[in-house]
């Protein structure tokens, strides 16, 4: 089974440029989840998808911070313009629900780690 | 919110036991899990516990639930070069999202 995609693996640009990453789920899964992972912290929680929809974006910077989760599979989050704060490792994550209990597993790709200069 | 937190960094000899710590505050947590980050590469379930156990094993991995004083630890038998990463605990909250620790940086000496 192909694991969680995403690309690009690293990302430089200057602040105020945009950015745009792209996530491909594992197979069947219909919950997609966005972190951003500062270094030295834990993963914080942007956007979580259930298909095609939006369970909780309540942490997502919606001036600068925005996703889309078309047909329900593959992701991208765009980030624009990029501030100096931004730099931080962006994970995405997909889970099948029904197996979310007991384990409540969640498969996460590498990551794209982003430099904003 | 609700909050975990974990010692930043652990060092220990190899094939000594290593003990990883972590408290919460959510009452109502039903799953605790750790992750394991190795360099460039993805966050990966090692193992989790379920609120109403006390203790789960799995090989090397003894993982411990004292849910009066919210506390999880992770313990690894025998810690090998491999076992180097950095170890995150996560708390499933209602919402069926995960709280994260800020990770505990395991090094391994020789």
């Amino acid at each position: 089974e192909a694991g969680v995609a995403q690309s690009p693996r690293y990302k430089i640009i200057e602040k105020r440029q945009s950015v745009a990453f792209w996530c491909n789920p594992i197979s069947g899964h219909a919950t997609l989840y966005w972190y951003q992972q500062i270094l030295g912290q834990g993963p914080k929680l942007l956007i979580q998808f259930q298909n095609n929809g939006v369970v909780d974006d309540s942490q997502l910077p919606k001036d600068r911070f925005s996703a889309e989760r078309l047909k329900g599979v593959d992701s991208t989050l765009k980030i624009q313009p990029a501030k100096l704060e931004d730099s931080a490792v962006y994970l995405c994550a997909s889970s099948h629900l029904l197996e979310l209990r007991p384990k409540g597993e969640q498969f996460f790709g590498p990551g794209t780690r982003l430099t904003v200069l | 919110g609700e909050d975990v937190e974990q010692s930043l960094f652990l060092s220990v000899r190899e094939g000594d036991s290593s003990v990883i710590n972590c408290t919460y505050t959510d009452s109502s947590s039903t799953y605790l899990y750790w992750y394991k980050q190795e360099p460039g590469a993805g966050l990966q379930l090692l193992t989790y516990i379920f609120s109403n156990m006390d203790m789960k094993q799995d090989q090397r991995l003894t993982v411990l639930l004292n849910k009066k004083d919210k506390h999880l630890s992770l313990r690894i038998a025998d810690t090998q070069t491999g076992d180097s990463a950095i170890y995150f605990c996560a708390d499933m909250d209602s919402n069926y999202q995960l709280i994260w620790g800020a990770g505990t940086k395991l090094i391994i000496k020789p």
